[in-house]
């Protein structure tokens, strides 16, 4: 059964770079069949769509986000990173990686990590 | 970018009531209409993807319809296990939009 966990460094300074890493396991990471997201969700708020992409091929992007923006799949590794750069206190929030799936009409997220915690902070 | 609007943005219902939540598009979004429920401190889980497909696992109990801007998620007979916020989600075109989401409560 897949399963997706999060990792990263819980507090950010601002105008640093976030890195973030989610780890797939149960299943393959190098597969066009489905694709692969993060999305973010600041406290006690709702949910942002930051990007989804495949393992290989043309990312997209919330266009709010994309220049500061970097995805990456490390497919030995079976993990997808997130780098956002230029933090500000705006960008606390629950990051969540996720399996999207976009196959026919079909174009969900059916599968999420258990999320984690970003504090920008000095 | 296509805007997601929902109502109430909180209700409380008994164990046993028929609960309706809809969630409503800025622009025609034919089917492409996901909805979430999240419980506090845990991620999304998704409930209905495509407007009305369930996936394996989620109770029939819970059901979706709609189309173009207009969407419904029900809940036939509310179960103490349902409290949340629930979402719903368009994807038919970048950036793939969250409504603000229905607080569920159980009285």
């Amino acid at each position: 059964q897949l399963q997706l966990q999060e990792s990263g460094p819980g507090l950010v300074k601002p105008s640093e770079t976030l890195s973030l890493t989610c780890t797939v396991s149960g299943d393959s990471i190098n597969t066009n069949t489905y694709y692969w997201a993060w999305i973010r969700q600041p406290p006690g708020k709702g949910l942002e769509w930051i990007a989804t992409f495949p393992y290989s091929g043309s990312a997209y992007y919330n266009s709010s986000l994309k220049s500061r923006v970097t995805i990456s799949v490390d497919t030995s590794k079976t993990q997808f990173s997130l780098k956002l750069s230029s933090i500000t206190a705006a960008d606390t929030a629950v990051y969540y990686c996720a399996r999207q799936w976009l196959v026919d009409y079909h174009n969900f997220m059916d599968v999420w990590g258990q999320g984690t915690t970003v504090t920008v902070s000095s | 970018d296509i805007q997601m609007t929902q109502s109430p943005s909180s209700l409380s219902a008994s164990v046993g009531d028929r609960v309706t939540i809809t969630c409503r598009a800025s622009q025609t979004i034919n089917s492409y209409l996901n909805w979430y429920q999240q419980k506090p401190g845990k991620a999304p889980k998704l409930l209905i993807y495509t407007t009305s497909s369930l996936p394996s696992g989620v109770p029939s109990r819970f059901s979706g319809s709609g189309s173009g801007t207009d969407f419904t998620l029900t809940i036939s007979s509310l179960q103490p296990e349902d409290f949340g916020a629930f979402y719903c989600q368009q994807t038919y075109s970048t950036p793939f939009t969250f409504g603000p989401g229905t607080k569920v409560d159980i009285k």
